[in-house]
């Protein structure tokens, strides 16, 4: 069936490290891709996304492209900072018959320590 | 400023009692959407409405009821058939059908039991 896989948390790095988190997804058609950040406490933001094959979703220092050939959608940010610690979360949406469906992945929680 | 506005922030739910989980959204939006969090986990989807008067389940939806008898407005009741209800809670809505749009969220209602 339909699905969003995302690397495994949590992720843990240094201040000013590169960071990638990897999604990939299955669906029939082509689905529009997003990546959400949920900060604590909170709901959830949309950060980027990208509605077909090679759009380039950015926000914020980060980046995402959407790759059909290998249906992957990978978060990455050239220079973390504390503030982005949150959990993030892939998504997808297309149409069924009649109305939108969304798939969410499992989150990946990062912690950026000073 | 736009938004989805969910109430309370925190709420406690004792024995057999039946609580209402508020959810106001001022975007225009036809499509809204409940999500249950629970701890380290992603969403899953309790019930979806595209469309004034009509809803439907989503997969966790036992338990839980809803109606949609606004536009802006889509309360979640959590029964007392629901055994497991300590949770956090995110309202959501969007374009609706056909639109391969993101959701937007609210900031969420953390349930407990007394």
């Amino acid at each position: 069936g339909d699905s969003v896989t995302q690397m495994e948390g949590p992720v843990t790095l240094s201040e000013e490290a590169f960071l990638t988190i990897n999604c990939t997804y299955t669906a029939t058609g082509y689905p529009s891709l997003f990546w959400y950040v949920q900060y604590p406490g909170e709901g959830l933001q949309l950060l980027l996304k990208a509605t077909k094959a090679d759009d380039k979703g950015s926000n914020k220092g980060f980046e995402a492209t959407y790759r059909k050939e290998t249906t992957s959608f990978h978060l990455e940010k050239g220079s973390v900072q504390v503030s982005d610690s949150a959990v993030y979360f892939c998504a997808l949406v297309w149409r069924e018959t009649s109305y939108d469906k969304v798939i969410f992945g499992p989150g990946t929680s990062l912690s950026v320590i000073p | 400023d736009g938004g989805i506005t969910q109430s309370p922030k925190y709420l406690f739910r004792k024995e057999g009692q039946n609580v209402t989980l508020s959810c106001e959204q001022n975007l225009n939006h036809d499509a809204m959407y409940w999500y249950r969090q629970d701890p380290g986990q992603g969403l899953r989807l309790i019930y979806y409405s595209q469309i004034v008067n009509d809803f439907q389940k989503g997969d966790i939806a036992e338990g839980y009821s809803v109606s949609r008898e606004k536009k802006e407005s889509f309360p979640l009741t959590v029964t007392s058939a629901q055994k497991n209800p300590t949770a956090f809670y995110l309202c959501a809505s969007g374009p609706g059908v056909y639109s391969n749009q993101p959701q937007h969220f609210g900031d969420g209602t953390r349930l407990s039991i007394l």
